[in-house]
């Protein structure tokens, strides 16, 4: 079942501008909310991740936007560069009593930073 | 450290043959997962263990599909008669409770 829900599925933008990807999630037990990078050919690796307690994490020039009561969160890379380039996948997962840390994961975004 | 590793990187296969595809995790992660990704395509579940509990089969997505994990640690996925539809990365990750550590994955080409 979709229960997380990614867009856009592409996104171009120069070099300098700001990219946001936009998530939305259904299940209101989700505590973790983490977004993979993912470059060709490699493994998705973690990138950035909150939790609802907060409704903005910013790690360098990556932050996540998060609103609990409208059950979205986005990802803002600021003065995005070349390198940046690859494709992003939002994830939510709950930590239950039984450790089942079931993580449901968006369809991906494929970024395209132009120089 | 070492990270979670998959083996072989790439396999072709002949339709209709079986394959295994390994996954050793990053040590002293409890849970452990396998997804399949499609060319240009999101991450699809396929089966998750965690500890010594019984495994959540619900992603496989037929019975030609079969994951086992050895005294909590490496695990092998199984496909047996595959067929061309099968052809994707196959991607294996670890945790130790909430983040996932993704191997390289194996891309698996059935002619």
């Amino acid at each position: 079942q979709q229960q997380v829900k990614q867009s856009p599925q592409s996104l171009i933008v120069q070099k300098g501008g700001i990219s946001i990807i936009n998530c939305a999630y259904e299940n209101t037990a989700f505590d973790y909310f983490p977004w993979y990078q993912q470059f060709p050919g490699k493994g998705p690796a973690l990138l950035i991740a909150i939790r609802p307690d907060v409704s903005e994490k910013k790690e360098g020039r990556f932050t996540i936007s998060f609103n609990k009561s409208a059950k979205q969160f986005s990802l803002h890379i600021m003065d995005s560069q070349p390198g940046d380039s690859a494709t992003y996948f939002c994830a939510a997962s709950r930590g239950a009593p039984d450790n089942n840390n079931d993580m449901r994961f968006g369809a991906g975004t494929r970024l395209t930073v132009k120089p | 450290g070492a990270g979670v590793s998959q083996s072989p990187s790439n396999k072709v296969t002949e339709k209709g043959k079986d394959v295994e595809l390994r996954c050793d995790p990053i040590s002293g992660h409890t849970a452990l997962y396998w997804y399949r990704q499609s060319l240009g395509q999101g991450l699809e579940f396929l089966i998750y263990f965690q500890g010594n509990s019984a495994p959540d089969k619900s992603g496989l997505p037929s019975d030609r599909f079969s994951a086992e994990r050895t005294g909590g640690s490496v695990s092998t996925l199984t496909i047996q008669r595959t067929q061309q539809e099968d052809s994707a990365v196959y991607l294996c990750a670890s945790s130790p409770i909430y983040e996932q550590f993704f191997g390289p994955g194996t891309r698996l080409t059935v002619l």
